[in-house]
């Protein structure tokens, strides 16, 4: 069974970072690419970033670009998101989301989220 | 950048009603267009891809049309766990999500 399982969430000052990390399992990891989506409470859908299988491209919303760092680890089948300089903007909950490709598609497997608040 | 517009916001229906949802992509992304329904309190699930093939397991009441910069999300006949929020995205470059359309109980 295809399971993605996020940690890393928490209430976090502006200006501090976090680093949210995403648990692969039941699928080939390093066959696709890899995605980090987040939603605001009571708001829409948001990407945030995207990794290719191999690490050799990288994406991010313009939002973000320049403040987050995604990285991934075939290794250990793990994805993960550093976040700096968070803004209360940033408070959502992020999901990891599995690509049906080694590129950019859309997503077939999703995990439950992990809740970023950004506050004083 | 590809902006996704979804109509309608907000959407009343009875049980048994065909429901149908529409987005609207800036440029064209030909057939490159997934739809989503998400429920309160958890990640979304795919419903349809390429604009109108259906994913895995899912309910053949759902289906998807269009291509280049207009489409459309149908409900054939509105089930009791069909009431939910809808999102399109397109994959054309990277991704991004139409803004949702949250269907209710009439």
């Amino acid at each position: 069974e295809v399971q993605l399982v996020e940690s890393g969430g928490g209430l976090v000052q502006p200006g501090r970072s976090l680093r949210l990390s995403c648990a692969a399992s039941g699928f080939t990891f390093d066959d696709y690419a890899m995605h980090w989506v987040r939603q605001a409470p009571g708001k829409g859908l948001e990407w945030v970033s995207g990794i290719s299988w191999n690490s050799d491209n990288m994406d991010y919303a313009d939002s973000v670009k320049g403040r987050f760092t995604i990285s991934r680890d075939n290794a250990k089948n793990s994805l993960s998101l550093q976040m700096n300089s968070l803004r209360p903007e940033d408070t959502a909950f992020y999901y990891c989301a599995k690509d049906t490709g080694r590129g950019w598609n859309y997503f077939d497997c999703w995990g439950q989220g992990t809740l970023v608040t950004v506050s004083s | 950048d590809i902006q996704m517009t979804q109509s309608p916001s907000t959407l009343s229906a009875s049980v048994g009603d065909r429901v149908t949802i529409t987005c609207r992509a800036s440029e064209s992304i030909k057939t490159w267009l997934a739809w989503y329904q998400q429920k309160p309190g958890k990640a979304p699930q795919v419903l349809i891809y390429k604009a109108s093939s259906l994913e895995s397991g899912v309910p053949s009441r759902f289906s998807g049309s269009g291509s280049g910069t207009e489409f459309t999300l149908t409900i054939s006949s509105l089930q009791p766990d069909d009431f939910a929020t809808y999102y399109c995205q397109q994959y054309k470059r990277y991704p991004c999500f139409g803004g949702g359309t949250k269907v209710v109980i009439k």
